[in-house]
């Protein structure tokens, strides 16, 4: 079983939709959640963070953290084609200095 | 403000071979990791080095080392190259060990 488990999709919605992506999680010790952004053949561009549980909003994205769950959520309101791309979600522990993946979930944004 | 600045951007080598790859980190990041990235999954750790010393290695063979300089700039090497080391190779760089990390565009190796 991966540390990290996230679907890969591709999810497809259409344009100005509410868009729901999770990661499930094995190791209690996380405690850094990050969420990542990543175009065709780039490099993964920071979204959000969040330390320990909660929620945290930046402009149309929300992260939000379940650590009873093991399970984290980013939220993007009002999806715009330019939020095509491939969504990876990141963990840390606290005294730890490598960050383990998810394998990433492609989504598609419909005009 | 300049981003991660990897070279180069694409590389193709033949089996056996090796090769360097460079990053330079955001100016007063002192910490560097290096990931594997394989299309269609996520990035694999593979080092990280805090102020000049290795403060991590995931599991990779030995074939791989890095390094990184006094101006926190790193390199990554990998020997004896084999098909299945294609990948996009990525650099991050944190103020803080691991902690919010930003990555670079990557390089892109093909081993043929």
């Amino acid at each position: 079983q991966k540390e990290v488990e996230q679907d890969p999709g591709p999810l497809s919605v259409p344009e100005g939709a509410i868009v729901s992506l999770n990661c499930t999680y094995s190791n209690s010790a996380f405690q850094y959640f990050m969420w990542y952004r990543q175009y065709s053949r780039k490099g993964p561009e920071l979204l959000m963070y969040t330390y320990s549980s909660g929620n945290k909003e930046d402009g149309r994205f929300t992260a939000q953290v379940d650590k009873s769950s093991k399970y984290i959520s980013l939220f993007i309101r009002d999806s715009q084609p330019s939020d095509s791309a491939t969504y990876l979600c990141a963990m840390k522990e606290d005294s730890s200095y490598k960050l383990i993946f998810g394998s990433g979930t492609r989504l598609l944004v419909r005009p | 403000d300049a981003g991660v600045t990897q070279s180069p951007t694409h590389l193709i080598k033949t089996r056996g071979q090796q090769v360097t790859l460079r990053c330079s980190p955001i100016s007063g990041h002192k910490s560097v990791s290096w990931y594997q990235q394989v299309l269609g999954q996520g990035p694999q750790f593979i080092f990280q080095y805090y102020e000049k010393e290795e403060r991590g290695r995931g599991n990779f063979p030995d074939r791989f080392s890095a390094r990184q300089f006094p101006n926190y700039s790193s390199e990554l090497n990998v020997n004896a190259l084999l098909l299945g080391d294609s990948a996009l190779y990525l650099c991050a760089s944190s103020s803080i060990s691991g902690y919010e990390a930003f990555f670079g565009q990557g390089t892109r190796l093909t081993v043929v």
